[in-house]
């Protein structure tokens, strides 16, 4: 079953615009991740924030965290026409040999040139 | 380092065939994991090995799926015999887990299986 629930389904942006997308999730959590998938190809991670985090922040990627709401978001800032792919969020419930990753269904997310 | 490799990338093959799908992991990588990923169930975890031993294998649709990781640099994702509804993209990911590190995992390219 889902553990993350990601929204929009479909971001359509303008070049140089914020792309902000959404992540919820329903169980307690160690830490969140973000992946982007480009088209035919495999996911890679982008970032990890942990449950004791509120906000995160690499290069123009920004991810905040609100475990009271079970919920996480991911900014792209100066979206650029690269930056089209899906995008993937991931609840990690524990840390440890034998955890494991739970990933929503995904956001398309395109940029105009 | 060449990261997760899968093989084949593609596959067509006829039902009632048998499938094999292999995938070597990150050396030095301990966890190594099967998904399957459609459009209509997105990605969906089938089975995972830690130390080449299976841990959670509930994913797995029916018995005609089998996984095995004979050992740290390589595993197997069968299925015998298959059915139109197993197409799919299959991908390996595999990561580095110690008892208190993250599991941030590393995907391979995926093998994209059409089932006639």
């Amino acid at each position: 079953s889902q553990q993350g629930e990601e929204d929009p389904q479909a971001l359509s942006i303008q070049e140089g615009e914020n792309a902000t997308m959404n992540c919820s999730y329903k169980t307690s959590i160690n830490n969140l991740q973000w992946y982007r998938q480009n088209s035919g190809r495999g996911l890679v991670h982008l970032i990890l924030i942990r449950s004791n985090e509120r906000e995160k922040h690499s290069g123009r990627l920004r991810v905040t965290l609100d475990t009271s709401k079970k919920s996480s978001s991911l900014l792209i800032t100066a979206s650029r026409a690269a930056d089209t792919a899906s995008y993937f969020c991931a609840t990690e419930p524990y840390t440890g040999a034998n955890s494991k990753l739970t990933f929503g269904k995904g956001i398309t997310l395109s940029v105009r040139p | 380092d060449a990261g997760v490799i899968q093989s084949p990338r593609h596959e067509v093959t006829e039902m009632g065939q048998e499938v094999t799908l292999r995938c070597k992991p990150i050396s030095g990588h301990n966890s190594l994991f099967w998904y399957r990923q459609t459009m209509m169930r997105g990605l969906e975890l089938l089975i995972y090995f830690n130390n080449n031993v299976p841990i959670d294998d509930s994913g797995m649709p029916e018995d005609r799926f089998s996984a095995k990781m004979p050992n740290a640099s390589f595993s197997t994702l069968k299925i015998q015999p298959s059915e139109p509804r197993d197409s799919a993209v299959y991908f390996c990911a595999s990561s580095y887990q110690l008892a208190d590190s993250y599991n941030e995992q590393f995907f391979g390219p995926g093998t994209r299986l059409t089932v006639l």
